[in-house]
């Protein structure tokens, strides 16, 4: 059964670091999302993507972020200068088409530490 | 702005009764909702969908209800399985739409 998977599982990093955040979406899924929960809170969404490029982006998701697809099958995240309360469990989640009802296919998720 | 709420933070069961979890959203512009289960240390998955025609969708031991006068959602589990214990989310999303809407959270846990 195909599925969304994420690398590495966990990353701890120092404060003030940059972090890339590795997914491979399904393969014949078009739209790619990012998530975040931090611990004991909810999913909070952060952006999606679609046809190369953002199609919607929360307020969480600032000038320090950015996504890319470098080619066909990754999808990343980068947080440029990681802060403290970026540490959370970032998920990935793709999904095949929106215009009818489908729901999202989530990866395993990153946990990221920030010191 | 919470747009999906989930008031109880956590529910236990007995093994083999049933579990009801429950769901409000303030969005009328909601017409398509999920519930996703999750186990530590893995990423939720999809267990149910219910689209705004319908008021009841059926799967197994699963039942998702729709009150859309109440914007109202609930999930059935019956009869509740060990299994079952993990964290139930609810999600919400308008057709068409890109992002899906997240609740915080139901902890279940079925005791045997």
């Amino acid at each position: 059964e195909p599925e969304v998977t994420q690398t590495p599982s966990h990353q701890v990093t120092q404060m003030g670091q940059e972090v890339i955040l590795r997914c491979v979406p399904i393969s014949n899924h078009l739209y790619f999302y990012w998530y975040r929960q931090i611990l004991g809170q909810k999913v909070e969404f952060l952006v999606s993507f679609y046809n190369n490029e953002i199609s919607e982006k929360s307020e969480i998701f600032d000038d320090q972020f950015s996504v890319e697809r470098p080619d066909g099958s990754n999808f990343t995240l980068k947080i440029r200068s990681t802060k403290l309360e970026d540490s959370a469990m970032y998920f990935c989640a793709s999904r095949g088409q929106i215009n009818s009802y489908n729901e999202q296919f989530f990866g395993p998720g990153t946990r990221l530490t920030v010191l | 702005d919470q747009q999906v709420k989930q008031n109880s933070p956590s529910l236990s069961v007995q093994e083999g009764r049933i579990s009801i979890l429950n769901c409000d959203y303030t969005n009328s512009m909601f017409d398509y909702f999920l519930w996703y289960k999750k186990y530590p240390a893995e990423g939720p998955t999809f267990l149910i969908s219910i689209s705004s025609i319908k008021d009841k969708n059926e799967d197994g031991r699963f039942t998702v209800f729709l009150n859309k006068s109440a914007k109202h959602l609930s999930l059935h589990i019956v009869p509740s399985q060990p299994g079952d214990s993990a964290v139930y989310f609810c999600a919400a999303s308008e057709i068409g739409g890109n992002q899906f809407y997240f609740g915080t959270g139901t902890s279940l846990t079925v005791i045997p």
